[in-house]
């Protein structure tokens, strides 16, 4: 079974700072999927960015970029020139993509707080 | 292209009541998942659906939950006897294929 940590339960950042969120998980597999969720006070869940275990470069979607450690199994997510819309939950997630299997397993989640 | 619905999207039960919950998946999709969040912590995986077929059910609660993707219809999440340690945030997820999920809003159950 696969596990996702996220040992920090929240962090703060001054706006147009840059923030690094951790994530480290366990599987035997070695074709999977990564993603990282926002959850913003509205409870919806976005996607944010996604990664193939596949693909040795890091994924990059505008201000938001990973460093995916896959030997050392590590997901961590940096958000450049935070915004205060930043401000959210943020999730990492697991998923093998190969039918029955292909459910997304969660860590529990970082409160991110961006400062004014 | 309308996202994924899901409604309603606050639910209130009484302890012993039913629960019903509907997801419309995104036009297309023909994977549903169903997620369970309680307060401060992460989603937890309940259940995975195909039309008319239950592929994987290892995250829900063995009585009173079931939950059904017809051919024709949303997929429906069904609590029976409902009991306070069933107040949750409930997110169902479709997607086209084994990759990327999208998310409803969530419907958010409190039982009395």
């Amino acid at each position: 079974a696969q596990t996702v940590t996220q040992s920090q339960p929240e962090m703060s950042v001054q706006e147009a700072e840059t923030v690094t969120l951790s994530c480290t998980y366990d599987t035997s597999e070695n074709n999977y999927y990564l993603f990282w969720y926002k959850q913003p006070p509205s409870r919806q869940m976005i996607l944010v960015i996604r990664q193939e275990a596949y693909k040795q470069q890091n994924a990059t979607e505008n201000r938001f970029s990973v460093n995916f450690q896959k030997a050392a199994k590590s997901f961590s997510l940096k958000i450049s020139d935070s915004q205060l819309g930043d401000t959210a939950m943020y999730f990492c997630a697991f998923m093998n993509p190969t039918g029955a299997n292909s459910k997304l397993t969660f860590g529990k989640g970082i409160t991110l707080s961006v400062r004014p | 292209n309308a996202g994924v619905m899901q409604n309603p999207r606050h639910l209130v039960r009484r302890r012993g009541q039913e629960a019903r919950l509907r997801c419309s998946p995104m036009k297309g999709h023909s994977h549903v998942y169903w997620y369970r969040q309680l307060p401060e912590e992460g989603l937890k995986f309940m259940v995975y659906l195909q039309k008319e077929n239950i592929i994987d059910e290892s995250g829900m609660p063995k009585e009173r939950f079931s939950a059904e993707f017809p051919k024709e219809g949303p997929s429906i999440l069904r609590i029976q006897q409902v009991v306070r340690g069933d107040s949750a945030a409930y997110f169902c997820a479709s997607s086209p294929l084994y990759n990327e999920q999208f998310f409803g809003p969530g419907t958010r159950l409190t039982v009395l």
